[in-house]
């Protein structure tokens, strides 16, 4: 397996403020990293694709300029919430995949926004 | 547009007794599929893969079986264990493209 951190675990924010989550691949350089969100009870939806080095490519329906994704090296990429609304609440995780190539994504722990 | 499905919400079964989970997908491009357990408040670990060029793989307790033309693939656990107790999740890629998730059965593991 791999080891994939996030933090913070977990986030509590008031309305109309911004949130830095981070995601580090601890023992191997991730050239990819995915960012995912969870509502309860529901599948994880992936929200954008993060190249180290370029621009993120964001699924349809979710907003850039409100998601801020960085990948800034091998081992980290951060997903900011901008102006955090109470619809945002929810469970973000991140994933990462290796190199090498294969389908596997290995996920951090996830990190519950909740926003007030 | 859900193209991975599982159509069970929950799932209980008896220890020692063999747990079936199963999936459906409707886009035949999908070339890999995973199946990942995850428990509240934590992120998904990956369990066990198959490729689409296969029709079983195993691993220990886990067998992962995919039948193409149904386009319906199961996870197999035997014998099922307390532990085992999570939210499971299958995915699909193409390509090594992005993974698709199913919405996820939640398996209860009771003694």
């Amino acid at each position: 397996g791999a080891v994939v951190s996030q933090h913070p675990s977990r986030v509590i924010c008031k309305s109309g403020t911004s949130v830095k989550i981070e995601c580090r691949s601890l023992d191997f350089q991730a050239t990819t990293m995915f960012w995912y969100r969870q509502f309860p009870k529901q599948s994880l939806m992936l929200m954008a694709t993060s190249n180290e080095g370029s621009k993120a490519t964001y699924e349809q329906g979710v907003e850039k300029d409100k998601f801020l994704i960085n990948h800034a090296s091998l081992t980290l990429s951060t997903l900011t919430v901008t102006s955090a609304h109470p619809e945002d609440s929810s469970f973000y995780i991140c994933s990462a995949s290796r190199p090498t190539g294969g389908h596997e994504q290995y996920f951090g722990p996830g990190t519950r926004l909740t926003v007030t | 547009d859900q193209q991975v499905k599982q159509n069970s919400p929950s799932l209980s079964v008896q220890e020692g007794r063999i747990s079936i989970l199963n999936c459906d997908y409707t886009n035949s491009m999908f070339d890999y599929f995973l199946w990942y357990k995850k428990y509240p408040a934590e992120g998904p670990t990956f369990l066990i893969s198959i490729s689409s060029i296969k029709d079983k793989n195993e691993d220990g307790r886990f067998t992962v079986f995919l039948n193409k033309s149904a386009k319906h693939l199961s996870l197999h656990i035997v014998p099922s264990q307390p532990g085992d107790s999570a939210v499971y999740f299958c995915a699909a890629s193409r390509n090594t493209d992005k993974l698709i998730f199913g919405t996820g059965t939640r398996l209860q593991v009771f003694p």
